[in-house]
């Protein structure tokens, strides 16, 4: 088991272009989240996905879009660059019910100069 | 509305000392807790869960917290900090399923040789 894995690891990208930061997972679970961490500011949700084909806005979710078209892929998108988007995201993933640990993936450094 | 404190945004501890890393929260039901533990340039890791069994939890590596729901908190400890406990610690609140999610500010904790 890779357990969750996220691609790319590093990027760099200028204000206004685009990308799309993949997020897989082989445990089978239903729920998928995005989330974004800047210092002093914890983990913030962005996105997350109940199951395949829904998706839904969390707390910071401007700027973004995401699709789950299959059940083991989260992708989180970048349609117009700006430096505050510069973070480090994590994706996450989870079975349903209350109390269930997240497991997250090893981070995608986005810088936007 | 559910929020979660740390206390502390640093804690600096020498080796082989007593650790203890704060977090208070607010729910407006039965909360879910979580430690979870992030070492330089990783992925999130769970440490511990409380779920309304045991109000004192083990987690991994020789840590515990204790849910003291009069003074709602949910603080970190551990009885001799080793060199490879310094990471950064979040506390984290699940309320009301998987959308609820609010993680604290985190807390830098340097052991000192």
């Amino acid at each position: 088991n890779a357990g969750v894995t996220q691609t790319p690891k590093f990027r760099v990208l200028k204000t206004g272009q685009s990308m799309t930061l993949l997020c897989a997972q082989d445990m089978n679970h239903e729920y998928m989240y995005w989330y974004r961490q800047d210092p002093g500011m914890g983990l913030r949700l962005i996105h997350y996905s109940v199951g395949e084909g829904t998706t839904a806005k969390g707390e910071v979710p401007d700027g973004y879009n995401v699709s789950r078209l299959k059940k083991q892929n989260f992708l989180l998108g970048l349609e117009s660059a700006a430096p505050s988007q510069t973070s480090v995201y994590f994706c996450a993933s989870t079975v349903p019910g209350q109390a269930q640990e997240q497991y997250f993936g090893p981070g995608t450094r986005l810088t936007v100069t | 509305a559910q929020s979660v404190t740390q206390l502390d945004s640093h804690v600096s501890v020498s080796e082989g000392t007593p650790v203890l890393l704060r977090c208070n929260y607010s729910s407006s039901y039965s909360p879910s807790l979580f430690w979870y533990v992030q070492h330089p340039n990783k992925g999130l890791q769970l440490l511990l869960k409380y779920t309304s069994a045991a109000t004192l939890v083990k987690g991994i590596n020789g840590f515990e917290a204790e849910f003291k729901k009069s003074e709602t908190s949910f603080h970190l400890t551990k009885p001799s900090a080793h060199m490879s406990d310094a990471a950064e610690y979040f506390c984290v609140l699940f309320e009301g399923g998987y959308q609820k999610v609010t993680f604290g500010t985190g807390t830098k904790l340097q052991v000192i040789p």
